[in-house]
């Protein structure tokens, strides 16, 4: 059980396109989802918070007109880059903590490549 | 000073060692700690979730939490090839009401065959 899976898991794209990655809880329903970043030898970084049904809570840093989250469902969050840029290249994972339990555990998908030619 | 300080490695083994991987912290209010492993252009796994001091086993993985010393460590014994991966721990409170997790930038295990 707790599956989170994600889609595309690769992408590349032009300067200025923008780009929506799929973030879904496939067994259970996923009550906040969290949006992190990581660069090469680098740890994950938190983008970004999301509640089903509010909006998102950004972290210190990160643009939230450029990364744009809906978190739609309680099995369904996206993550759309916009007029992405060659410094926004980067490894997107999504996790998921399911709602109504008591342990903070996270279930992370398996992560999104970008790349911006 | 980082939240939490994690050796980078690379650590190489051979087959059947025991490994330690360790980090500290530096912020008390910490409740929760992790460990996920990470292979390569893959999402973390989670390993071993804690929330008290002392030891948890679970298989051949046992994580240690070490609350005054703010100091943790997994340590994985007989070492398996397939064990190779990099290391993260991470670590979590309750900031601001909602859970915030704080990841190490993760140590690189190669055990060899």
């Amino acid at each position: 059980g707790a599956v989170v899976s994600q889609h595309p898991s690769r992408v590349i794209c032009k300067s200025g396109t923008s780009v929506k990655i799929e973030c879904r809880s496939l067994d259970f329903q996923a009550t906040t989802m969290f949006w992190y970043r990581q660069f090469p030898k680098q740890s994950l970084m938190l983008m970004a918070t999301s509640n089903e049904g509010s909006k998102a809570t950004y972290e210190q840093g990160v643009e939230k007109d450029k990364f744009l989250i809906n978190h739609a469902s309680l099995t369904l969050s996206t993550l759309t880059v916009t007029s992405a840029h060659p410094e926004d290249s980067s490894f997107y994972i999504c996790s998921a903590k399911p709602g109504g339990r008591s342990t903070d555990t996270q279930y992370f998908g398996p992560g999104t490549r970008l790349t911006v030619l | 000073q980082k939240e939490v300080e994690q050796d980078p490695g690379p650590l190489s083994v051979p087959e059947g060692a025991i490994v330690s991987l360790n980090c500290t912290y530096s912020n008390s209010a910490f409740q929760y700690f992790m460990w996920y492993r990470q292979y390569s252009r893959k999402g973390p796994e989670l390993l071993m979730y804690t929330y008290s001091s002392g030891n948890k086993e679970d298989g051949r993985f046992t994580a240690q939490v070490d609350k005054s010393s703010k100091y943790i460590s997994l340590f994985i014994r007989d070492s398996q090839p397939s064990d190779s991966a990099t290391y993260l721990c991470a670590m979590s409170d309750l900031s601001g009401g909602y859970q915030k997790v704080t990841f190490g930038t993760g140590t690189k295990l190669q055990v060899i065959p």
